[in-house]
């Protein structure tokens, strides 16, 4: 059964880097099947797309964050990271990592990560 | 900006059929299938329809999805008080080149 779980700190100071780590368990990240992607949550608010990445490398990304994000993939650890810089407290929600299947004319995302809340304070 | 819309909430007593709807245009809904997705309270979403109607193992078949043009539908019946979560409609933006989530619904058994 595929596993997800994200993981990075908890807390980030304003105008730094938010630097989070999705694992993968019971699958790979090398797989030419599925994208890797980043998903937010603000508190009681609803799911925002960040990005997306292949095992290549290749990436697309929200084009409201682009200018911010950035979504590298570590073959060798089965893993896959987000780093948003300058955040503000805008960027204060839980944060799941999920694979994303896709085809020819479907994607959707099927497995996800618990989320893990990342708070922006000083 | 693309935008796909849901009511804030929905509501129906044990047993009822509902229904939540997703509005979208041509460069998502219209060009692209859409999915759904069901998120508990304190939970993280889960897949519960893709690809406008096919439900993953394990979804009974009380949920159904379809799709007409630019908008969707997500139908609920037999409605059951474990049903009670937010729903969120997705779908490709072909502007974004992403997937974009609807608001959200919330769902509430009475």
């Amino acid at each position: 059964q595929l596993q997800l779980q994200e993981s990075g700190p908890g807390l980030v100071k304003p105008s730094e880097t938010l630097s989070l780590t999705c694992t993968v368990s019971g699958g790979s990240v090398s797989s030419r099947s599925y994208y890797w992607g980043w998903v937010r949550q603000p508190p009681g608010k609803g799911l925002e797309w960040i990005g997306l990445i292949y095992y290549s490398g290749s990436t697309y990304y929200n084009p409201s964050l682009k200018s911010r994000v950035s979504i590298s993939v570590d073959t060798s650890k089965n893993q896959f990271s987000l780093n948003l810089s300058s955040v503000t407290a805008a960027d204060t929600a839980v944060y799941y990592c999920a694979r994303h299947d896709y085809g020819g004319n479907f994607d959707y995302f099927d497995y996800w990560g618990q989320g893990t809340l990342v708070s922006v304070s000083s | 900006q693309s935008v796909l819309t849901q009511p804030p909430s929905a509501s129906g007593t044990p047993g009822q059929r509902v229904t939540i709807s997703c509005s979208g245009s041509s460069s998502n809904i219209g060009s692209n299938t859409v999915n759904w997705y069901q998120q508990l309270p304190g939970t993280a979403p889960k897949l519960l329809i893709y690809s406008n109607n096919q439900r993953p193992s394990g979804v009974p078949d009380r949920f159904s999805g379809s799709k007409s043009g630019t908008s969707a539908s997500l139908a609920i019946s037999g409605l059951q008080s474990e049903d009670e979560a937010d729903y969120y409609c997705a779908a490709w933006d072909d502007r974004m080149n992403g997937p974009l989530f609807g608001g959200g619904t919330k769902l509430t058994v009475l």
